[in-house]
């Protein structure tokens, strides 16, 4: 399975980009990458996920380069209210049943 | 959005006594997992399960765990003998088939065993 790398935290201020790098340099032809945001006492909430290039919804973006080895989500205005922690995970591959392995994810701070 | 319900949100046991929680997946799931986390602590997998059966456990799922699907619609984790280091917060979680690839998760049961 591939394993993630990610800051431990990071500190921004409202109004701000954030963008949160995450590393996978195992990850299997198959695998997606998705990302997942969790508040205290909650479950983790699906934001965005990819296999490739550059997707977009409405509250994300997230670029993956062509070597797949790393990718980078993106917040475009930050409030108060996105003060979480930040998983990025890969998998499950094809064939189905195969486990997401959280790592330690990203603590964002957002401050006015 | 889809949405993964679990109940109860949080339930007290004494050490020694069996638990059960329960999770409603996404109607049209297939797959279904547990996932622990302790507090402070990173989210931890316990146990897959898909066509009836467990496809994939860790080390933390012994043999005071067991999982069921007993009807089609519920999923079940149940601790046999729970211990205090058993306190955590239990998540349900599914997802549909691979082509599918997003594994949605449920708020949670908050387990506390004194």
């Amino acid at each position: 399975l591939a394993k993630t790398t990610q800051p431990i935290s990071m500190d921004s201020y409202e109004g701000q980009e954030v963008n949160i790098t995450c590393s996978h340099n195992n990850i299997a032809t198959n695998d997606y990458i998705t990302w997942y945001q969790q508040f205290p006492s909650q479950g983790p909430r699906f934001i965005i996920q990819g296999y490739k290039t550059k997707v977009t919804n409405e509250v994300a973006s997230l670029f993956i380069p062509a070597d797949r080895k790393s990718s980078t989500l993106s917040l475009p205005r930050v409030s108060l209210s996105d003060t979480a922690v930040y998983y990025c995970l890969v998998g499950p591959s094809t064939g189905g049943g195969n486990k997401l392995t959280f790592g330690t994810g990203t603590q964002l701070k957002v401050e006015l | 959005e889809p949405e993964v319900t679990q109940t109860p949100s949080h339930q007290v046991t004494q050490m020694g006594q069996e638990v059960i929680l329960r999770c409603v997946p996404i109607s049209n799931h297939l797959y279904f997992y547990w996932y622990r986390q302790i507090l402070g602590q990173k989210v931890e997998f316990l146990v897959s399960f898909y066509n009836n059966e467990i496809s994939e456990k860790s080390e933390i799922f012994d043999d005071q765990f067991s999982v069921e699907r007993p009807d089609g619609s519920n999923f079940t984790l149940k601790i046999r003998s729970t211990k205090l280091e058993d306190s955590a917060m239990y998540f349900c979680a599914s997802y549909t088939d691979p082509s599918g690839n997003t594994i949605y998760f449920g708020e949670g049961s908050w387990l506390t065993v004194v």
